[in-house]
């Protein structure tokens, strides 16, 4: 079945690069999404990327896909205190609309 | 983007009472919603999968006569816990693909907090 995976914890400092990653073990995992989530909150979509491309970049977020080692992860260029939040990484297979996500990292950022 | 909303926010509820929460697509039409819950400090499981006109389709090991789920309309689904005990306490959301992106995407609700006491 599919499973996605993720480090629990980043602290980064204010203004730094925050780089989260990911790994997911479905190789036939169509869409990869980025989601952050402000504590009590619902998910909020930062940014998604197919699964033919190699990186997407959006603004302050970066997101490299390496799909032969099933590795996806997003950069957050010049963090700030409002990007503290639990980011999750999903990913969903095929033309099913189920989304699998990973556990979240929790990332602090250090003013 | 699309949005969806869910009601209540927030729910205290009584050991064997059945709580409904509702999943509502407002600007666009869903003939699928899923519903998933989230324990604290966890990731978000998948429960079920709501279909608009036929039955829910409920993930492994979820009870199907205790999350009742009704995909009503086009833009409504709602999930009742039915006799509800403390360890359903949860945060429960769904989401809805949007319509106007294709399969894409997904939007989810803001979440209901369910807390039985």
């Amino acid at each position: 079945g599919e499973d996605v995976e993720q480090s629990l914890f980043l602290s980064v400092r204010e203004g730094d690069s925050s780089v989260i990653n990911c790994t997911y073990t479905d190789s036939s995992s169509t869409y990869l999404y980025w989601y952050k989530q402000e504590p009590g909150a619902g998910l909020q979509l930062l940014t998604y990327i197919f699964s033919n491309m190699d990186m997407k970049q959006d603004q302050r977020l970066t997101v490299l896909l390496n799909k032969k080692d099933k590795h996806l992860s997003l950069r957050i260029a010049d963090t700030q205190t409002g990007d503290s939040a639990i980011y999750f990484c999903a990913e969903k297979a095929g033309g099913y609309q189920k989304v699998t996500f990973g556990i979240g990292t929790k990332l602090q950022v250090i003013p | 983007g699309a949005v969806v909303s869910q009601h209540p926010s927030w729910v205290i509820c009584k050991s064997g009472t059945s709580v409904k929460i509702e999943c509502r697509s407002l600007d666009f039409q869903a003939t699928t919603m899923f519903w998933y819950r989230q324990f604290p400090k966890q990731s978000l499981m998948l429960m079920a999968t709501s279909n608009e006109g036929s039955k829910a389709t409920y993930e492994q090991g979820v009870e199907k006569d205790k999350f009742l789920i009704n995909h009503a309309s086009l833009t409504l689904s709602t999930l009742t816990v039915t006799s509800a005990h403390p360890e359903d306490s949860s945060f429960y959301i769904c989401s809805a693909p949007g319509a106007l992106a294709g399969d894409n995407e997904q939007f989810f609700g803001p979440g209901t907090r369910l807390t039985v006491l």
